[in-house]
């Protein structure tokens, strides 16, 4: 069965470093997403992407954040700086067209900021 | 977008059913109920939706109250594997893509 890989599992990095999250979303799906969730907490949105962009971020995707599909297969998450507050697990999800159908998670990527 | 109630916790016996409540009093005629789980350490997992009328697939069944204000998903025999938080999601379709999760329903499976 297809399934959504993120890469890598686990990331630790200093605060002020650049980290980019990376997915492969099952193949024949369009529209892309990242969520994230702080341990313990709610499974939060940030972005999704369609036809090669953003459709709708929220909040939490403020100008550190953004994506990319660099080519047919991968999607990315650059955050530019990291602070402290973007421990978490990051998980990416992909779905077919139109919005609204199911979503297939990643197992997700834990990022630790130091 | 609507909101929807959860109990926070729930227990069960390994091959009992399960009934897990989800109260969503403000849905809207176009709003589809989506039940997602969150088994320990992994990305959530789609599990089951339906509009009207109750669902069955492989993995559960979602049964719908006729006003719509709250539905149930049924695990018919749990296993250990079906411990996991369970999450119930009202999804606009056309509207939004992104999916809402609240704090969902952690569900204990004993042996």
């Amino acid at each position: 069965e297809p399934e959504v890989t993120q890469t890598p599992s686990h990331q630790v990095t200093q605060m002020g470093q650049e980290v980019i999250l990376r997915c492969v979303p099952i193949s024949n799906h369009l529209y892309f997403y990242w969520y994230r969730q702080i341990l313990g907490q709610k499974v939060e949105f940030l972005v999704s992407f369609y036809n090669n962009e953003i459709s709708e971020k929220s909040e939490i995707f403020d100008d550190q954040f953004s994506v990319e599909r660099p080519d047919g297969s991968n999607f990315t998450l650059k955050i530019r700086s990291t602070k402290l507050e973007d421990s978490a697990m990051y998980f990416c999800a992909s779905s077919v067209p139109p919005p609204g159908e199911t979503q297939y998670f990643g197992p997700g990527t834990r990022l630790l900021v130091l | 977008d609507a909101k929807t109630t959860q109990p926070n916790s729930m227990e069960s016996n390994e091959e009992e059913p399960v009934h897990l409540p989800c109260n969503h009093s403000t849905i809207s005629g176009t709003d589809y109920i989506h039940w997602y789980r969150q088994l320990p350490s992994q990305g959530p997992e789609y599990v089951i939706h339906g509009l009207t009328s109750n669902v069955n697939n492989r993995m559960a069944s979602l049964a719908i109250a006729e006003d719509r204000k709250s539905s149930t998903l049924i695990l018919h025999r749990a296993t250990l594997r079906d411990a996991a938080v369970y999450y119930c999601i009202l999804r606009r379709v056309y509207n939004t893509d992104k999916l809402i999760f609240g704090t969902g329903t952690r569900l204990q499976v004993f042996p």
